[in-house]
């Protein structure tokens, strides 16, 4: 089972600022199965990024995927106040999902 | 386009409960569905998914012989039967959409339900 890892656990920055988010696999992933979402306090995930740099449909140009491998990034080029919530990565690898244990951006 | 979930509830340990999804907007027979639970304060965890035509699921080691998927496309419905309850089982327990793009063969979920809670006590 492929195991994903995610740093920083916890981001502490500004409105305006740039965050970025890493996510690491034990082994290689396809880009096709890599997607991150955003999950806001008491609410469902939402759906960023898929195929690990592929916006989903009505998500803001500031959010970015790249990476390939073993190592994917999500960006954020300037915080929106709605943006501090946790983000998770997520892989698909022989019939089973994972997810990492994602990264809160949270207000400095 | 909109999943619901309902079921949820407190329940002692080594009980059942049968959580129900049910998906409006859409063409339900043309996407696989997945569950996923989080525990509270805890990662998202995959749980099972079911195909299209319900023929076959697919589980993480943690629930394989005690909860099962299953799916009635003509009433746009998906189901998990989940048995023999362990107190680690608590969770919000999410109702999810897959997308599996033939042209590009990527995989992800795109819809979610509000989730139903389980609560299982000792």
């Amino acid at each position: 089972e492929i195991v994903l890892t995610q740093s920083p656990a916890t981001l502490s920055l500004s409105p305006g600022e740039r965050a970025t988010l890493s996510c690491r696999a034990s082994e290689r992933v396809s880009n096709k199965y890599l997607a991150w979402y955003q999950q806001r306090p008491g609410q469902p995930p939402r759906l960023l990024i898929y195929g690990a740099s592929t916006r989903a449909t009505d998500i803001p140009d500031r959010f970015s995927g790249s990476g390939s491998g073993t190592d994917f990034t999500l960006t954020i080029t300037r915080l929106e106040p709605e943006d501090f919530a946790v983000y998770y990565c997520q892989q698909y690898d022989n019939a089973l999902f994972t997810f990492g244990p994602g990264t809160k951006v949270d207000i400095k | 386009v909109q999943l619901v979930e309902s079921g949820g509830g407190l329940v002692q340990s080594g009980g059942s409960l049968r959580l129900s999804c049910v998906g409006s907007g859409f063409t339900f027979s043309n996407h696989y569905m997945s569950w996923v639970r989080q525990a509270p304060g805890k990662r998202l965890e995959w749980v099972a998914n079911i195909k299209r035509d319900g023929s076959e699921t697919y589980s993480v080691d943690s629930v394989k012989g005690r909860f099962t998927l299953s799916r009635d496309n003509a009433q746009n419905s998906v189901y998990l039967q989940m048995n023999s309850l362990r107190v680690e089982d608590t969770a919000i327990y999410y109702c999810a959409r897959e997308v599996r793009s033939a042209i590009y063969s990527n995989y992800f979920m795109d819809v979610w339900g509000r989730g139903t809670t389980v609560i299982v006590s000792s």
